[in-house]
């Protein structure tokens, strides 16, 4: 019921092109929705963040789309660089109390030049 | 915006003994901050999570012996590994959270080699 499924697991695109990774909860009570990028050696750092009354958010170049009935979240990126590689996690939990997270598996982004 | 500063970024150290990792939140109050462990090329596991001058609260499975956290103040929180061993060598990171709805904000990490 913890658990929150990423896919893919790698995902290599073009410059220009619109990645898209895709994440899926079971539990029903989650009510805040981060999507973090890292960096290799360096901490995750918030890129964008959605909560389910909403069903998509943008900033800057980056989109999440939420589905609260199948439960599943994902990220968009636009007009993909190559400065955008790294690896990107899902994440969900409560907003209220501590805000306990549980992680995706991550997927890792090559943009090629 | 919110920085999260961890020192240090690196540490090697001798099977046996203890490791003191720092963390600290520069910009904001932290009433809350979480350790995580995070192995080669896979997600971050939530090690345990500690309000400001309370006892942290561990995940099953984390030996609170093993890994002690104290925060002491609004901007400080230490993880000290004791008696670490090989098999604890890996990338541990920080993360702290103000009040009033603010999101996580982490660290850099802190790489620990255990020879």
């Amino acid at each position: 019921q913890q658990q929150v499924k990423q896919s893919p697991q790698s995902l290599i695109v073009q410059k220009g092109g619109i990645p898209i990774i895709n994440c899926a909860y079971e539990n029903t009570a989650f009510d805040y929705f981060p999507w973090y990028q890292q960096f290799p050696g360096k901490g995750p750092a918030l890129l964008i963040a959605i909560r389910p009354d909403v069903s998509e958010k943008k900033e800057g170049r980056f989109t999440i789309s939420f589905n609260k009935s199948a439960k599943q979240f994902s990220l968009h990126i636009m007009d993909s660089q190559p400065g955008d590689s790294a690896t990107y996690f899902c994440a969900a939990g409560w907003d209220t109390g501590f805000q306990k997270l549980v992680f995706g598996t991550g997927t890792r982004l090559l943009v090629s030049p | 915006g919110a920085v999260v500063s961890q020192h240090p970024s690196w540490v090697i150290c001798k099977s046996g003994t203890s490791v003191k990792i720092e963390c600290r939140s520069l910009d904001f109050q932290a009433t809350t901050m979480f350790w995580y462990r995070q192995f080669p090329k896979q997600s971050l596991m939530l090690m345990a999570t500690s309000n400001e001058g309370s006892k942290a609260t561990y995940e099953q499975g984390v030996e609170k012996d093993k890994f002690l956290i104290n925060h002491a103040s609004l901007t400080l929180s230490t993880l000290t590994v004791t008696s670490a061993h090989p098999e604890d060598s890996s990338f541990y990171i920080c993360s702290a959270r103000g009040p009033n709805g603010q999101p996580q904000h982490f660290g850099d990490g802190t790489r620990l080699s255990i020879l």
